[in-house]
């Protein structure tokens, strides 16, 4: 099946500092959804992008659908330590079942204080 | 709203025994519902789609009756691994898919950690 490339695999940053993560896929997606998980929890949706080209934001958080609809990526503005955990990008393409995420690898984010 | 529950959220058991895994989203109705695991440090897998009121599809590799689905209605799936064994010892989540005007988001439950002695 369809896999996502999602990058930096892990990152260690200074609070206070920007950081952006990113997913690009061979084939064309419908839907790039953000995901954040802390340990032993389920995934909670951060933002949900639905059209090429979209920019949207959640506080801190920006998303963008890229142009191609073969990437988009994610950027944190001003980290603060409640930022750690692991980010994952998901997407919807055609070629899969309906509705069905594919979900890149994650970016695990760890906050310096 | 959109929330997602599971129940239980760990579960031990013996090798051979059947353990029931359930989800439910509490505030509104899904039509679809999907299981994946999770192994350590590792992304979700998806195991299953499960459409309320129909047979769930499994992926590849995944065995349809080791692990069973039942969806019987809006707001409930339940995982059923049976005969369990060491090795199905994971990290089990549900999600919920909430459509709303042709928007596809899906919302996750906390998980189920399954150890399997």
């Amino acid at each position: 099946g369809q896999q996502l490339n999602q990058s930096p695999q892990s990152m260690f940053i200074q609070e206070g500092e920007d950081v952006s993560m990113n997913c690009t896929s061979s084939s064309i997606f419908n839907t790039w959804l953000w995901y954040k998980q802390d340990p032993g929890e389920g995934p909670v949706l951060l933002i949900a992008l639905y059209k090429a080209g979209e920019l949207t934001s959640n506080g801190r958080l920006t998303a963008q659908f890229g142009i191609t609809r073969k990437d988009s990526f994610l950027n944190i503005s001003a980290s603060i330590p409640s930022d750690v955990g692991i980010y994952f990008c998901a997407g919807t393409y055609s070629g899969a079942g309906s509705y069905q995420l594919t979900f890149g690898k994650g970016t695990k984010l760890s906050v310096i204080p | 709203g959109a929330v997602v529950s599971q129940h239980p959220s760990w579960v031990i058991c013996k090798s051979g025994t059947s353990v029931k895994i359930e989800c439910r989203s509490l505030d509104f109705q899904a039509t679809t519902m999907f299981w994946y695991r999770q192994f350590p440090k590792q992304s979700l897998m998806l195991m299953a789609t499960s459409n309320e009121g129909s047979k769930a599809t499994y992926e590849q590799g995944v065995e349809k009756d080791k692990f069973l689905i039942n969806h019987a209605s809006l707001t409930l799936s339940t995982l059923t691994v049976t005969s369990a064994h060491p090795e199905d010892s994971s990290f089990y989540i549900c999600s919920a898919r909430a459509a709303s005007g042709g928007r596809n988001e899906q919302f996750f439950g906390p998980g189920t950690r399954l150890t399997v002695l």
